[in-house]
C-alpha cells in the first residue's frame, strides 16, 4: 500500500526540548517537502529536498532541522530555538517529471506542554 | 517563482456551481497549474492540473486562458461535502522545484 506516513499523530513539547517529526514515503519519489499550518492559514514551506542529502530552506526555516539520508526519509526536528512551534506539520513528496503532484501524509499536530 | 492570488472566502448553495479564481501575472513558460482540496486537520488532495486552455476530469474543470495569467477551478453543482480550502500552486517540477501554496479559498457550501 503505497503513500507517505508521519508520526506521531500528536506530539508534545516542553519548553526548551527538541522533538523530532517523522516522514516516511514508499512512493520513490525524489522531492520531499515540510510545511507548517497554522490555525485557520495556508501552508508555509519549512525545508525541501530534491536529493538525498541535499536540502534547501524555505520561508520559515528559523528554528527548524531536516536530514535527508535515505529517500524515503525526511525527518524535521524543532529545535528549543523555534519559540513558537505549536502549528499542524505536513509532509509531502513528489516525483521529480513534469507535471508531477505532491502527496501529502496525515499530518503531525505539535502542542507545547 | 510564480505568486499566486486567490480570494480568502466564498460561499455557495447546495447543487450550484462554483468558480474559484486564481491570478498568477508571472507565471513562466514551464510552469503548470495546481490545484488541492484540505479538509480541516489533513494533508491537501490533488484536484486537477493543467497547462494551458481546458482540462476536465471527473470532480472538476480547469480553465485557462490563452496569457495563462490566471486560472479558474470550477467545482460542477456542490455539496455540502465541499466545504474546505482550495489552493492554487503554480510551479515547475523542473528547475523550480520549492512549491509554495498560497493563503488559499476557504469555500463554505451552505444547504
Amino acid at each position: 500500500d503505497g503513500g507517505i506516513t508521519q508520526s506521531p499523530k500528536y506530539l508534545f513539547r516542553k519548553e526548551g526540548q527538541n522533538v523530532t517529526l517523522s516522514c516516511e514515503q514508499n512512493l520513490n519519489h525524489d522531492a520531499m517537502y515540510w510545511y507548517r499550518q497554522d490555525p485557520g492559514q495556508g501552508l508555509r514551506l519549512i525545508y525541501y529536498s530534491q536529493i538525498v542529502n541535499d536540502f534547501q530552506k524555505g520561508d520559515i526555516a528559523e528554528g527548524y532541522s531536516v536530514s535527508r539520508e535515505k529517500k524515503e526519509s525526511f525527518p524535521l526536528t524543532v529545535t528549543s530555538a523555534q519559540k513558537n512551534p505549536t502549528a499542524f506539520y505536513l509532509c509531502a513528496s513528489m516525483g521529480l517529471a513534469y507535471q508531477e503532484t505532491q502527496y501529502f501524509g496525515p499530518g503531525t499536530r505539535l502542542l507545547v506542554l | 517563482l510564480a505568486k499566486t492570488t486567490q480570494p480568502i472566502s466564498m460561499d455557495s448553495y447546495e447543487g450550484q456551481e462554483v468558480n474559484i479564481t486564481c491570478s498568477h501575472n508571472n507565471i513562466a513558460t514551464n510552469d503548470y497549474i495546481t490545484w488541492y482540496q484540505q479538509f480541516p486537520s489533513q494533508g491537501p488532495r490533488f484536484i486537477i492540473q493543467g497547462y494551458k486552455t481546458k482540462v476536465t476530469n471527473e470532480v472538476a474543470s480547469l480553465f485557462i486562458p490563452a496569457d495563462r495569467k490566471s486560472s479558474t477551478l470550477s467545482l460542477p453543482r456542490v455539496s455540502l461535502s465541499d466545504t474546505a480550502v482550495y489552493y492554487c500552486l503554480v510551479g515547475s517540477g523542473y528547475n523550480n522545484n520549492d512549491m509554495r501554496f498560497g493563503a488559499g479559498t476557504r469555500l463554505t457550501v451552505k444547504p
